[in-house]
């Protein structure tokens, strides 16, 4: 079993629609969590990072956190075409010593249809 | 601000062959991270750097080295290609090592 578990998609929703993108993951060593959007060729570009448990809101974009459930959700609101791409889940545990390596899921794929 | 730079984009080597990639991370961050991305899957961490010393390392065999210069660029070198190391190299640049910054890849293809 993988560390970080993401649902690969396709997920196909109508513009306007939210959006709810989850990963769960097994390790409890992991502190810190961030949400990444990846264009086709392109590298990751980071939408979010949070270290607690709760929400944390930017613009159209949410990120939850469940530490007991050990469970992630990013929400996106009122989807544009233009969010079409792959959501990368990703997280590490705080430990400067063996260097902060991100776990990452396999990613879904979002497609926002007009 | 310029963001993180790598070079070159893309690149074709043969099986035995070896590569040097390039990473300059955005200004003021110390910290230089790599990492591999085959297609269809999620990036696997290669190393990290912090202050030029290597602070951790992924499960990648000895082919794989880096290192990071005094003004915080890395490289990361491997040596006797495979097939199989064909993917989307990617480097991401750090205040302190938490919060990554990717740039937007070294497209390595192994014939």
């Amino acid at each position: 079993q993988k560390e970080v578990e993401q649902d690969p998609g396709p997920l196909s929703v109508p513009e306007g629609a939210i959006v709810s993108l989850n990963c769960t993951y097994s390790n409890s060593a992991f502190q810190y969590f961030m949400w990444y959007r990846q264009y086709s060729r392109k590298g990751p570009e980071l939408l979010m990072y949070t270290y607690s448990s709760g929400n944390k809101e930017d613009g159209r974009f949410t990120a939850q956190v469940d530490k007991s459930s050990k469970y992630i959700s990013l929400f996106i609101r009122d989807s544009q075409p233009s969010d079409s791409a792959t959501y990368l889940c990703a997280m590490g545990p705080l430990n400067s010593n063996s260097g902060y390596a991100l776990n990452f899921g396999k990613g879904t794929s979002l497609l926002v249809t007009p | 601000d310029a963001g993180v730079t790598q070079s070159p984009t893309h690149l074709i080597k043969t099986r035995g062959q070896h590569v040097t990639l390039r990473c300059s991370p955005i200004s003021g961050h110390k910290s230089v991270s790599w990492y591999q991305q085959v297609l269809g899957q999620g990036p696997q961490f290669i190393f990290q750097y912090y202050e030029k010393e290597e602070r951790g390392r992924g499960n990648f065999p000895d082919r794989f080295s880096a290192r990071q210069f005094p003004n915080y660029s890395s490289e990361l070198n491997v040596n006797a290609l495979l097939l199989g190391d064909s993917a989307l190299y990617l480097c991401a640049s750090s205040l302190s090592g938490d919060e990554q910054f990717f740039g937007p890849g070294t497209r390595l293809t192994v014939l």
